[in-house]
């Protein structure tokens, strides 16, 4: 059974202060790891697509890298407005077009 | 930009009422997909449809149906509704190519069931 667990469960950080999030996962064979972004209210929103281990990718303050067995996504001197959960999901490549989403790491970033 | 539309952002409904939330994506993808999001449970995936008429059940279907009769609507249908359906209902749409699912999500109807 495919399995995601994201640490930790909420972050509390200074305006400026990096920090990482952690994605583990167990899947028989990955065909994708994903990065949303969810602010309260919404729907989460797409920020990364990781293949293969190795692999990084970035988006301002944000970078997401992938091992075999874990992504991180990491943010360097974070702002308010990055405050929000942050949900990590594999694709399996047996899955089809099922996701697994991880419970989720929620970010506060204090001015 | 994609652009995926919840009818309703807000509903309450009776325990033992039918009630339908409807979805609509305005990109032309083939899959569509409905999830619940609820405290602690994460994203779990009730249904998913990969072309007009067609469906799979995903992780947690039971008490649930669904409809897709046109390629760019999606309706989730709760046949008698009870108090442990309370929940966020997401939906989502993708392309359905060899790369790697990318989820496009609607901002969610947060259904109370009393």
């Amino acid at each position: 059974e495919d399995q995601v667990t994201q640490s930790p469960e909420a972050l509390r950080l200074q305006e400026g202060e990096s920090s990482s999030l952690n994605c583990s996962y167990t899947v028989s064979g990955l065909r994708g790891l994903f990065w949303y972004r969810q602010d309260p209210g919404k729907g989460p929103e797409f920020l990364f697509t990781l293949y293969s281990a190795g692999e990084e990718k970035e988006k301002e303050r944000l970078k997401a890298t992938l091992t075999k067995k874990e992504s991180f996504l990491h943010i360097t001197a974070p702002k308010p407005e990055d405050s929000a959960t942050y949900l990590c999901a594999v694709q399996a490549s047996n899955a089809g077009n099922m996701l697994t989403f991880g419970g989720g790491t929620r970010l506060m970033v204090k001015p | 930009d994609v652009k995926v539309t919840q009818s309703s952002r807000y509903l309450v409904k009776r325990t033992g009422e039918k009630v339908f939330l409807e979805c609509v994506q305005d990109m032309d993808h083939e899959n569509m997909f409905w999830y619940r999001q609820d405290p602690g449970l994460g994203l779990r995936l009730i249904y998913f449809s990969y072309d007009v008429k067609m469906k799979e059940k995903g992780d947690i279907p039971e008490g649930y149906s669904v409809s897709r009769e046109k390629k760019e609507r999606f309706s989730l249908i709760l046949e008698s509704a009870s108090t442990n359906q309370t929940s966020m209902y997401l939906c989502a749409s993708s392309f359905h190519g060899t790369g790697g699912l990318t989820l496009h999500f609607g901002n969610g109807t947060r259904l109370t069931v009393t």
